[in-house]
């Protein structure tokens, strides 16, 4: 499969504990976005990275948030200390160049 | 007043007829447009994108895009059941820099 992946595709999470959801690109893509998308709601862009960089994090909670993405291995998403809205889809998707963009599956949280 | 604007709909159409999916955005600066499909409960699938304006088709999708009216569209011709889904449009201002994505319009194509 040639696609984005992301795992879990399904994370059940108690409030306070950390989540963790990672996503790898497509192959040969370095530019990695990370959106949550609420039941009923758009995409909502939380942080664009390339490569060990940070290019955009306009939309990403200042606490209990982060992302990274290595220079090996998948991008990560953190979300420290979960509370219950932060239950939603989180959408990761690559492009090549910084332009076309492909998603993954998604990861769908639930906090309990 | 939000980057890009797309009525939520719900649009209904008979099948075999056209739909026509609207979407406008508010940097007159934006270079690149993207249409996605999103059924319920999946993620986004990128149908088209287009840079330039007018027309490009491909298949029985046709996009439109006039930067002086800052206005893009998405028409299915010829519409199908299976095409029953969310449209998302999505803009880019510069290549390299985040998308802004409308908050779809569902389409329900009616047998």
């Amino acid at each position: 499969n040639a696609g984005v992946m992301q795992n879990p595709r399904h994370l059940v999470r108690r409030r306070g504990q950390e989540a963790r959801l990672r996503c790898s690109p497509m192959k040969g893509h370095s530019h990695v976005y990370w959106y949550r998308q609420l039941p009923e709601e758009g995409l909502k862009f939380m942080v664009y990275l390339q490569k060990e960089n940070i290019i955009d994090e306009s939309g990403m909670p200042k606490e209990r948030f982060s992302a990274e993405f290595p220079k090996e291995g998948p991008s990560i998403l953190r979300i420290q200390q979960v509370v219950r809205g932060d239950s939603a889809a989180y959408f990761c998707a690559s492009s090549l160049g910084g332009d076309t963009q492909y998603f993954g599956p998604g990861t769908r949280l639930t906090v309990l | 007043q939000k980057e890009v604007e797309q009525n939520s709909g719900p649009l209904s159409v008979p099948e075999g007829a056209i739909a026509s999916l609207n979407c406008t955005y508010s940097d007159r600066g934006s270079q690149s447009f993207f249409w996605y499909r999103q059924y319920s409960g999946k993620s986004p699938e990128l149908i088209m994108f287009i840079y330039s304006n007018g027309d490009k088709e491909d298949g029985r999708f046709t996009a439109q895009l006039n930067k002086a009216s800052q206005y893009v569209s998405l028409l299915i011709r010829d519409s199908q059941p299976s095409d029953s889904a969310t449209y998302l449009c999505a803009v880019n201002k510069v290549t390299g820099n985040q998308f802004y994505f409308g908050t779809g319009t569902s389409l329900t194509v009616i047998p």
